[in-house]
């Protein structure tokens, strides 16, 4: 059964990092397109960041660089190191894989991340 | 950046009626079109993708048509658990999804 649970989402300061983790259960992480969607509270939804098989790596141009995707294929997990936090960075951040770029045909829970003094 | 422009807002139907959802491309994206249904408290749920094809495990009762600009979700006979939101998003560029249209319990 494919699985994808996040964690790490919590409440933080403005201008701290986190970082997220997504476990992939059921599926090799590292062959398929592996993505972050965030949505804000009571919002739509905002796509974050790609990683591809070859490990190309996108980002939604609002984010400024701050944030970074990456893949441990030993521990079948995907991250995402969010740095110098705002408040329009509160949202759920749900991990997702495809088989196509750009994609989403699976969704893990979400795990919520509130940037708030 | 594509805009993606859902209508209406909202959608208040009856379970039994036909609804008809409207998603409008700021540019072409050809048929790089998906649609996803989210319930409360919910992750969102791929319903269609390439602008028509269903995707694996979903009812026969939606169908999504169009191409380019334009595009439509529609739910043939709505179900009670069909009361949900529903967002497109397009795939041919940086995704980006539409706003989503509500679909209510008249």
């Amino acid at each position: 059964e494919v699985q994808l649970v996040e964690s790490g989402g919590v409440l933080i300061q403005p201008g701290g990092s986190l970082r997220l983790s997504c476990a992939a259960s059921g599926f090799t992480v590292n062959t398929y397109f592996m993505s972050w969607v965030r949505q804000a509270p009571g919002k739509g939804l905002e796509w974050v960041s790609i990683i591809y098989p070859d490990g190309r790596a996108y980002y939604a141009d609002s984010l400024r660089g701050r944030f970074t995707i990456s893949i441990d294929g030993s521990k079948n997990t995907l991250y995402l190191q969010m740095n110098a936090l705002t408040a329009e960075d509160t949202a759920v951040y749900y991990c997702a894989s495809g088989v196509m770029p750009n994609l989403v045909d699976f969704w893990g829970q979400g795990t919520l991340v509130t940037v708030s003094s | 950046e594509i805009v993606l422009t859902q209508s209406p807002a909202t959608l208040s139907l009856s379970p039994g009626d036909r609804a008809t959802l409207s998603c409008r491309a700021s540019q072409s994206v050809s048929t790089y079109l998906a649609w996803y249904q989210q319930k409360p408290g919910q992750p969102p749920r791929l319903l269609i993708h390439g602008a028509s094809s269903v995707a694996t495990g979903i009812p026969a009762r939606f169908s999504g048509s169009g191409s380019g600009t334009d595009f439509t979700l529609t739910i043939s006979s709505l179900e009670p658990e069909d009361f949900a939101v529903y967002y497109c998003q397009q795939a041919l560029y940086w995704p980006t999804f539409g706003g989503g249209t509500k679909v209510e319990i008249k």
